[in-house]
């Protein structure tokens, strides 16, 4: 199954910008990358996902690199509802989503 | 209520039973999911459906087993429950490949 990597955790203070890594180095063409957030004892959330081109949304933006083996979630402007277990999947054929261990942001005020 | 749902939210079984975990949704989404999430993980892929009558295995199939005769419903059923398949399941559906997957609130499932 197509692997990403992703930092354990990261810190945020409130009313940043967040930017969350994730690495894909095996990446086929036809992969989308997703991104679902789960905040604690609820089920995941789904924020972004794109192919190619980088994506705005009104949760996130989403950039992808030119050789598509990294991407980067953007939070804008991070709130402590933002405080997330964060996600980042390849959606392989026949919709397969395979989630990783995730990055658990930490939102400062 | 319009959505997923999830039933029972908690379940507490003992080892050998039998059990079913329902899952339902409303918006008529061609697919739906199984996932469960041990403490601390991620989740893990059991069964996915493509459609009413067509369900596919996914990273974890061993001991569960799904049906899926309406679009709405997907149960899951442990045969022969045990301890390792203590978990959160989390049921999900999508209105087509490559997506977004709405989940369900899951549901905690303690094999004693």
């Amino acid at each position: 199954d197509a692997k990403t990597t992703q930092p354990n955790s990261m810190e945020s203070n409130e009313e940043e910008p967040v930017h969350l890594p994730c690495n894909h180095s095996t990446i086929s063409g036809t992969d989308y990358i997703h991104w679902y957030r789960q905040l604690p004892s609820q089920g995941p959330e789904y924020v972004i996902h794109g192919l190619t081109s980088n994506v705005n949304n009104r949760m996130a933006s989403l950039a992808i690199a030119e050789d598509r083996k990294s991407s980067t979630l953007i939070l804008h402007r991070a709130t402590l509802r933002d405080a997330a277990v964060y996600y980042c999947i390849l959606e392989t054929s026949g919709s397969r989503l395979t989630f990783g261990e995730g990055t658990q942001l930490t939102v400062n005020p | 209520d319009a959505g997923i749902t999830q039933s029972p939210r908690y379940k507490i079984t003992e080892t050998g039973r039998q059990v079913t975990l329902m899952c339902h949704q409303t918006w008529s989404h061609s697919y739906m999911f199984w996932y469960r999430q041990d403490l601390g993980h991620g989740l893990r892929l059991i069964y996915y459906s493509a459609a009413a009558d067509i369900t596919d295995k996914g990273e974890v199939p061993d001991g569960y087993v799904v049906s899926r005769s309406k679009t709405e419903n997907f149960p899951l059923t442990l045969e022969s429950a045990t301890r390792s398949q203590t978990s959160v399941y989390f049921c999900a559906s999508s209105e087509s490949a490559y997506n977004e997957q709405f989940f369900g609130p899951g549901t905690r499932l303690t094999v004693l």
